[in-house]
């Protein structure tokens, strides 16, 4: 079983509909949860961290994280086609050195 | 300025050839990282620097020589490479190792050996 697990898609939505990114994971020592797109051939660019549990929001992207779960999402508000891209989540903590530990990453395509 | 920069941003070289990846930051962070990406994969950690010192080696091949000239650049030397490196090449810092505020990436450097 992998640390963290994440559905590789692709994810296929509309514009304008409402996406749910999601990862799970094992490790319970696991503190710092961050949310990544990269486009194709580009660096990974980070969207969203979050320390502990609980939301954050920036703009249409709301991260959440349930600890007790061991689960993250990553919601899109009026999802635009730009917003095609691979979404990659990462995380760390104390076990793992504070090096980041990551899911597949999930490739998502907004359709006009 | 909140970019980490990287060079070349593709590069063909031979199995026998000699090359060096670059990267520059001028942030301030004092963590640096070199990446390996291939397609449809997540990136694999091959080496961080703390403070301009090697802290992990990610049991890479000695055909990749990682260097550290100074708090704002990053080195990756290529020698006697196979086709099986070929992979997108990422450079990634941060404030500290310990400090998970986030990674700052670069845009790569996509090599292929041949």
């Amino acid at each position: 079983q992998k640390e963290v697990e994440q559905d590789p898609g692709p994810l296929s939505v509309p514009e304008g509909a409402i996406v749910s990114l999601n990862c799970t994971y094992s490790n319970s020592a696991f503190q710092y949860f961050m949310w990544y797109r990269q486009y194709s051939r580009k660096g990974p660019e980070l969207l969203m961290y979050t320390y502990s549990s609980g939301n954050k929001e920036d703009g249409r992207f709301t991260a959440q994280v349930d600890k007790s779960s061991k689960y993250i999402s990553l919601f899109i508000r009026d999802s635009q086609p730009s917003d095609s891209a691979t979404y990659l989540c990462a995380m760390s903590g104390f076990d793992s050195n504070y090096q980041l530990i990551w899911g597949a990453g999930t490739k998502l395509i907004i359709k006009p | 300025d909140t970019e980490v920069t990287q060079t070349p941003k593709h590069l063909v070289m031979g199995m026998t050839n000699k090359k060096s990846l670059k990267c520059e930051q001028h942030m301030g962070h004092r963590a640096m990282y070199w990446y390996k990406q291939k397609a449809k994969k997540p990136p694999e950690l091959m080496f961080v620097y703390s403070y301009e010192k090697l802290s992990i080696n990610e049991s890479v091949p000695s055909r990749f020589s990682p260097e550290c000239p100074n708090s704002s650049l990053l080195n990756l030397h290529l020698h006697a490479l196979q086709p099986e490196d070929s992979a997108l090449y990422l450079c990634a810092s941060s404030h500290q190792t310990g400090n998970n505020y986030g990674y700052t990436f670069g845009s790569g450097t996509r090599l292929t050996v041949v």
